[in-house]
């Protein structure tokens, strides 16, 4: 089975500091996806990266950035975290990009920014 | 701009039912792939079921089916025989070229 491990369930973090969201896959898939899950809004695409090193621009990348230096992690960075930025942050991967492969989800990060 | 609409916020449906959820969509693309994801109470999400969009035939994964109308850009998810075990949110998802887009949910009650 694939599984997606994100570093911490839970992360509580004061304005103004660089928080580091982590994101392992185990199956050697080629894309992997940062989302942000926020009551009646859904899942908002922040970044994803279809190859190492490679990334692109979700619809919600402002106050974000991503890192991929190896092909099974993913990490996600606040360089300096807002209130606004309180939210479930799920990361997914999945086996090829712009295909019929479903996305394998991690169990989220909740994050609350005080 | 693609977007993913699911008007129903909140569905409740009698354990043993059938339920429709409705998704509908906008998408300038011809070759896209659609999805429906189910995230259960503090659980992780996972796929329930997928449609190709150049495939005309509905997709069907045991109780659940799709109707999938391409001219009218409509996606439902019927769930038939309902189990208190399918109470979730329920996502529908399009992903075409560098596009991933989610609707914003539905919450489904099964009522025993």
């Amino acid at each position: 089975d694939v599984k997606v491990t994100q570093s911490s369930r839970y992360l509580v973090k004061r304005t103004g500091e660089k928080v580091f969201l982590e994101c392992v896959q185990d199956m050697d898939h080629e894309n992997m996806f940062w989302y942000r899950q926020d009551p009646g809004l859904g899942l908002r695409l922040i970044y994803f990266s279809y190859d190492v090193k490679m990334k692109e621009k979700g619809d919600i990348p402002e106050g974000y950035s991503v890192s991929r230096e190896k092909k099974e992690r993913f990490s996600l960075i606040l360089e300096s975290a807002s209130t606004n930025q309180t939210s479930m942050y799920l990361c997914a991967s999945s086996l090829a990009p712009w295909s019929y492969n479903e996305q394998f989800f991690g169990p989220g990060t909740r994050l609350t920014v005080l | 701009a693609q977007t993913v609409t699911q008007s129903q916020p909140e569905m409740s449906v009698q354990e043993a039912e059938t339920v429709t959820l409705s998704c509908t969509y906008d998408t300038s693309e011809s070759d896209y792939y659609l999805f429906w994801y189910k995230q259960p109470p503090s659980r992780q999400m996972i796929l329930v079921i997928r449609q190709e969009a150049y495939k005309q035939q509905n997709a069907t994964e045991n109780r659940f089916s799709v109707n999938f109308q391409k001219a009218a850009k409509s996606f439902s998810l019927k769930i038939s025989d309902s189990q208190l075990g399918d109470a979730a949110m329920y996502f529908c998802a399009l992903e075409g070229t560098y596009k991933y887009i989610f609707g914003t949910g539905t919450r489904l009650k099964v009522l025993a």
